[in-house]
């Protein structure tokens, strides 16, 4: 079974443009998370979308949004990006076929976003 | 909101010791408390996790131990390894919000042969 598949894996932007990336679950995965890793704040929740509809949300500000199509893939959007955006974006699918935890997140490799 | 502090930031030991990393979470509504590892370059995975109706979880050299009473949970890693090197991170969700985790900073363990 092929794993979560996150593109691009490395950009760069210039302050003020606005980046898409994209991810696909692993099959069968209705759920999708979105995360940004820095050295300074670690991992932090971004969103999280279920059979289209996003279920939760992290405190980041609207420059950050998301979506879910459906067959499953999720992509998340930054305008206006600030070099503060500069992160590891990770996506995570699970199987979380309701709302009971059903277990483990599986992540992919990471979409590495420098901005200049 | 949930908040989870993770304790240490870095911890080195020799190889063949033990290794404890502990977390505390502030929301009480938090049931589910899993335990990722990060290898330098690589994604998270899951080592092993716990919900709150159980007080310990073992897997050869794993254990989390949960104190709802307290807010706490901590790993433990036995007879550490050099592939045992990496960074820890705990976290904490609520039912219905499993892909909503809130995570510690990380702690970053080095086994020395």
């Amino acid at each position: 079974k092929a794993g979560v598949t996150q593109t691009p894996r490395y950009l760069i932007k210039t302050r003020g443009q606005q980046v898409t990336l994209s991810c696909s679950p692993i099959s069968g995965h209705r759920s999708v998370s979105w995360y940004q890793q820095t050295p300074g704040q670690g991992l932090q929740f971004l969103f999280e979308y279920f059979s289209e509809t996003q279920r939760n949300k992290g405190n980041f500000p609207g420059r950050f949004s998301g979506r879910q199509f459906s067959n499953s893939r999720s992509e998340m959007n930054v305008s206006t990006l600030e070099l503060g955006d500069s992160a590891l974006y990770l996506c995570a699918s699970s199987l979380n076929e309701n709302r009971l935890n059903t277990g483990e997140l599986f992540f992919g490799e990471g979409s590495r976003l420098t901005v200049l | 909101g949930e908040n989870v502090e993770q304790h240490p930031s870095t911890l080195s030991v020799q190889e063949g010791d033990s290794a404890v990393i502990k977390c505390t979470y502030s929301d009480s509504a938090s049931n589910y408390f899993p335990w990722y590892k990060q290898e330098l370059g690589k994604r998270p995975q899951l080592i092993i996790d716990i919900r709150s109706n159980v007080g310990e979880k073992k897997d050869q050299r794993i254990a989390v131990t949960l104190n709802k009473t307290a807010k706490h949970f901590s790993l433990h890693i036995t007879e550490t390894q050099p592939e045992d090197s990496a960074v820890y991170f705990c976290a904490a969700s609520r039912a219905g919000s499993q892909g909503n985790l809130i995570f510690g900073k990380g702690t970053k363990l080095s086994v020395k042969p």
